[in-house]
């Protein structure tokens, strides 16, 4: 069963730094580009960028690029999303999500909340 | 920028055909994808490549694509319908983009 579980909710201040986890399983982790999507408080879905986590090629939306590094390491089947300076706006709900050849994001992990509080 | 456009809302009676437009540029070239999410849910892929359907979405959603417009529809809508819809594509850099998304309302 393909499953992507991503790590628990986070509360932090501005300024803080942030690394977020997904970890894949089911499948064969190098074979298949995982994404990351911000959904802000009741806002539409928004594409940050994606990691190929066989040979690490990332590819970042303009709006994203700068902002935040997506990284993977695939000994241990997990991507992640980092942040080196939090703002108030980077609150939202963060989701990873696989994406084979031309199938699209096929799984999604549950989510995670990060809210950026002073 | 590029942009993938989506009207707002839609709404429909339980039975009629929902159908939910997304139109951008690069549409003739790119494949198109579509997911439901309902409130305080993870997206679920309901259309891939234009109009595939992947197992364990219900026959009565399906995919079309026209020129730069590509084409959700729920036929014989019900109420467990009723969830935000948006489409994703890829642009001619290599990255992707969601539309604005669509509230589908069951009357």
């Amino acid at each position: 069963e393909v499953q992507l579980v991503q790590s628990g909710a986070e509360v932090k201040k501005p300024g803080e730094s942030l690394k977020i986890s997904c970890k894949g399983s089911g499948y064969s982790f190098t074979s298949y580009w995982i994404g990351w999507v911000r959904q802000m408080p009741g806002k539409g879905l928004e594409w940050m960028g994606i990691i190929y986590p066989g040979d690490s090629d990332t590819r970042y939306s303009p709006s994203f690029q700068g902002q935040v590094t997506i990284s993977a390491d695939k000994s241990i089947s997990t991507a992640y999303l980092q942040w080196s300076s939090l703002k108030a706006s980077d609150t939202a709900m963060y989701y990873c999500a696989r994406s084979g050849q031309d199938s699209g994001f096929d799984y999604w992990g549950q989510g995670t909340l990060v809210t950026v509080s002073s | 920028s590029y942009e993938l456009t989506q009207p707002p809302s839609v709404s429909v009676s339980p039975g009629q055909t929902a159908r939910i437009t997304c139109s951008g540029d690069a549409l003739p070239k790119q494949y198109a994808y579509w997911y439901q999410q309902k409130p305080g849910q993870a997206p679920v892929l309901v259309i891939y490549k234009d109009s595939e359907r992947p197992s364990g979405i219900p026959e009565r959603f399906s995919g079309s694509s026209s020129g730069t417009t590509v084409t959700l529809t729920i036929s014989g809508v019900q109420a467990e319908d009723e969830a935000d819809y948006y489409c994703l594509s890829a642009d001619s850099s290599g990255t992707s983009l969601f539309g604005g998304g669509t509230k589908l309302t069951v009357l």
